[in-house]
């Protein structure tokens, strides 16, 4: 599996866009970007995957670079509910997750 | 529709005695993970079944660790004569496919303290 790399923590300012990236540059080409966050000690909770386009939901927009070695997560109007650990697995099947240290994200007001 | 479910809670046991920790999945989800948390540290995998199957065991320890999912009832994770090492958070997650992709849903966790 490739390995991801994200800064340990970034603040975001209430309302504001939180962008959150992740390197995985030795990706290979059948390998799945996904993201996942564990707010406080509650099981982890999905958000958002993609191949190679980018994707949009209710929760967030994921943006991968043309050569799929990095990715980013953007929430569009952070609250203090999302202050969390997002976690950014790039897998081929997503049967065996590999949470890293992921991202601390802390939402101020 | 309720989701993953876990029990107990929270699970407090003296070195050396059983720890059973339970989940059951989703409604209509045949998949089931375990993962392990250490403090301060990110989940690592231990064990994927599907209904009376192991599918990929390779995040368990060798020794004292054991998991099912039975026909009926929830996946048990069993834990024989813990040590204090064991102590951590045990989240169980859930899907319906191991297809292409597959969004697991994970559960409220398990805190086992070992005394």
């Amino acid at each position: 599996d490739a390995k991801t790399t994200q800064p340990p923590s970034m603040d975001c300012a209430e309302g504001r866009a939180a962008n959150l990236p992740c390197n995985h540059s030795t990706i290979s080409g059948n390998e799945y970007v996904y993201w996942y966050r564990q707010i406080h000690s509650q099981g982890p909770q999905y958000i958002i995957h993609g191949l190679k386009n980018n994707e949009t939901n209710e929760m967030a927009s994921l943006i991968i670079t043309e050569d799929r070695k990095s990715s980013t997560l953007i929430l569009p109007h952070a609250t203090l509910r999302d202050t969390a650990v997002y976690y950014c697995i790039v897998r081929v099947w997503a049967n065996n997750l590999f949470f890293g240290t992921g991202t601390r994200l802390t939402v101020i007001p | 529709n309720a989701g993953v479910m876990q029990n107990p809670r929270h699970l407090v046991r003296r070195r050396g005695q059983e720890a059973r920790l339970r989940c059951s999945p989703m409604k209509g989800h045949s998949h089931v993970y375990w993962y392990r948390q250490l403090p301060e540290e990110g989940l690592k995998f231990m064990v994927y079944l599907q209904k009376e199957n192991i599918i990929d065991e390779s995040g368990m320890p060798k020794e004292r660790f054991s998991a099912e999912f039975p026909k009926e009832g929830p996946s048990i994770l069993r834990i024989q004569q813990v040590v204090r090492g064991d102590s951590a958070a045990y989240f169980c997650a859930s899907s319906g496919l191991a297809a292409e992709y597959n969004e697991q849903f994970f559960g409220p966790g398990t805190r086992l303290t070992v005394l």
